[in-house]
C-alpha cells in the first residue's frame, strides 16, 4: 500500500532532550516536506527536500534540522526541544504532477 | 512573495451548497490543490486544477482562474460529515514546493 509513515504518533518529552521524528515513504517520491500545525495558524512549512541531499528551509525552520540521505526517508530532528515546539507535525511527499500525500501526524508535547 | 487567502470560517445547512474561495499570489504556479482535514487528522486530497475551468468529482467541484489568481471549492448536497477544514494549496516555483493557505473551517448544521 502506498503510504507515508511517521513515527511516533504521540511523544511527550522534556525541554532539551534531543528527539527525532521519522518519516518514510514507499512511493519513490522526490519531494518531501515537514509541516507543523497549531490552532488558528494552519499548516506551516518547516523544511522541504526536492531530492536526496537537497533540503531547503520553509517558513519556520528555527529549532529544527532535517536530512535526506536516502530518497525514502526524511527525519525531523529537534536538537534541544522547547515548549513552543509543542505541536502537531505532518510529513508529506509527492512527485511532479501528483498531489501531496500526508503521514498520519505526530503529536509532540514538550514540557 | 507568497500569499494565499481563504475565509476563516463558514457555516452551511445540511443538504445545501457551499462555495469556499481561495485567492493566491505566488511566485510561479504549477497547480492548485484542495484538501479536506478533520480535526486532529491528516489532510486528504480532494481536487486539483492546473488549467482554467471547472473540475468535477462527485459532490465536489473546483474552479480555477489563473489570470485572477482565484479558485473555489464547491460542495453540493452537504452532509454532516463534511464539517471539516478545507485547505487551498499552490505548487509554485520549481514545480514541487507547496504553499498552503490558512484553511477554512466549515460547520454543517442540521
Amino acid at each position: 500500500e502506498a503510504q507515508v509513515t511517521q513515527n511516533p504518533r504521540y511523544l511527550i518529552t522534556v525541554t532539551g532532550k534531543k528527539l527525532t521524528v521519522t518519516c518514510s515513504q514507499n512511493m519513490n517520491h522526490e519531494y518531501m516536506s515537514w509541516y507543523r500545525q497549531d490552532p488558528g495558524l494552519g499548516l506551516r512549512q518547516i523544511y522541504y527536500s526536492m531530492n536526496v541531499e537537497v533540503t531547503d528551509k520553509g517558513d519556520v525552520p528555527e529549532g529544527y534540522k532535517v536530512s535526506r540521505k536516502e530518497k525514502r526517508n526524511f527525519p525531523l530532528i529537534l536538537e534541544s526541544p522547547s515548549p513552543n515546539q509543542t505541536s502537531l507535525y505532518f510529513c508529506a511527499s509527492s512527485n511532479l504532477g501528483s498531489p501531496l500525500h500526508f503521514g498520519n501526524g505526530t503529536r509532540l508535547t514538550v514540557t | 512573495g507568497q500569499n494565499i487567502d481563504q475565509p476563516t470560517e463558514m457555516t452551511a445547512t445540511e443538504g445545501a451548497i457551499v462555495q469556499i474561495n481561495c485567492t493566491y499570489q505566488t511566485s510561479g504556479f504549477n497547480g492548485l490543490f484542495w484538501y479536506q482535514q478533520h480535526a486532529g487528522e491528516a489532510p486528504t486530497f480532494l481536487s486539483y486544477n492546473v488549467l482554467d475551468g471547472l473540475e468535477e468529482k462527485g459532490r465536489f467541484s473546483s474552479f480555477l482562474s489563473r489570470s485572477k489568481g482565484y479558485s473555489y471549492l464547491l460542495l453540493k448536497e452537504l452532509q454532516m460529515k463534511d464539517s471539516a477544514s478545507y485547505l487551498c494549496a499552490v505548487r509554485d516555483n520549481y514545480g514541487q514546493n507547496f504553499v498552503f493557505g490558512p484553511g477554512t473551517r466549515l460547520s454543517v448544521l442540521p
